[in-house]
């Protein structure tokens, strides 16, 4: 079974671009998470899903931050305008509600 | 106040040897799930096994262990038998049935195995 699919792997970009990061959960999953992981912060939660409806964003930075979910099989992780600080690994995950998180690779985007 | 502590930025053992990862966590519900993932230096994140706040039995998964100790809020990680390959960062996460599926993640503890 294919497992959590997220695309690019490495993004570089320069300070203003948009970048957008994608993800392709498990099927049948019906939680999507983001995390964001930083030496500094460590892995924190942006955002999740459940059916495709946004359950919690508290997590979101700031207003240069979106998620999208349009719909079972797809999410999409926007920066616009990007920053140095946003210089992460992003990761998405997925699962049933219960049980633990299935992950994916990780997106690392670079910031220049 | 912080969820999940790890105190051990990093820790050493030799091949063949168990070490103990240390985790204590912070929550008011009755209810609950404890996590220990493993992130190998390529980046992926590894889930390793998990513990309920109602389990009777410590959880156990081939060389991992972990040891609840429910009054201590400890769920500390035992590698049994360590291996080269089980260099890795280590994490422990906590789900609360308050924080509605969110799995709250420690700053995680580096393991070196030396042969």
């Amino acid at each position: 079974d294919a497992g959590v699919i997220q695309s690019p792997r490495h993004e570089v970009t320069e300070m203003g671009q948009e970048v957008t990061l994608r993800c392709k959960p498990i099927s049948g999953h019906d939680y999507l998470f983001w995390y964001r992981q930083t030496m500094m912060r460590g892995l924190e939660l942006l955002i999740y899903f459940n059916n495709n409806v946004p359950i919690d964003d508290s997590g979101m930075p700031e207003d240069r931050f979106s998620a999208k979910m349009p719909n079972a099989s797809f999410s999409t992780l926007k920066i616009q305008p990007s920053e140095p600080r946003d210089s992460a690994v992003y990761f998405c995950a997925s699962n049933y509600g219960t049980g633990e998180l299935f992950f994916g690779e990780g997106s690392r985007l670079t910031v220049l | 106040a912080q969820k999940i502590t790890q105190t051990q930025p990093g820790m050493f053992v030799q091949e063949k040897e168990a070490v103990t990862l240390d985790c204590t966590y912070d929550t008011s519900d009755p209810s609950y799930g404890l996590f220990w993932y493993k992130q190998p230096s390529s980046g992926e994140m590894i889930f390793l096994i998990y513990q309920g706040s109602y389990d009777q039995q410590n959880a156990t998964e081939g060389r991992y262990s972990l040891n609840f100790q429910k009054a201590r809020k400890s769920a500390n990680l035992v590698i049994s038998a360590s291996q080269l390959g089980d260099s890795a960062m280590y994490f422990c996460a906590m789900r609360e049935v308050t924080g509605f599926q969110k799995l709250v993640f420690g700053t995680g503890t580096r393991l070196l195995v030396s042969p």
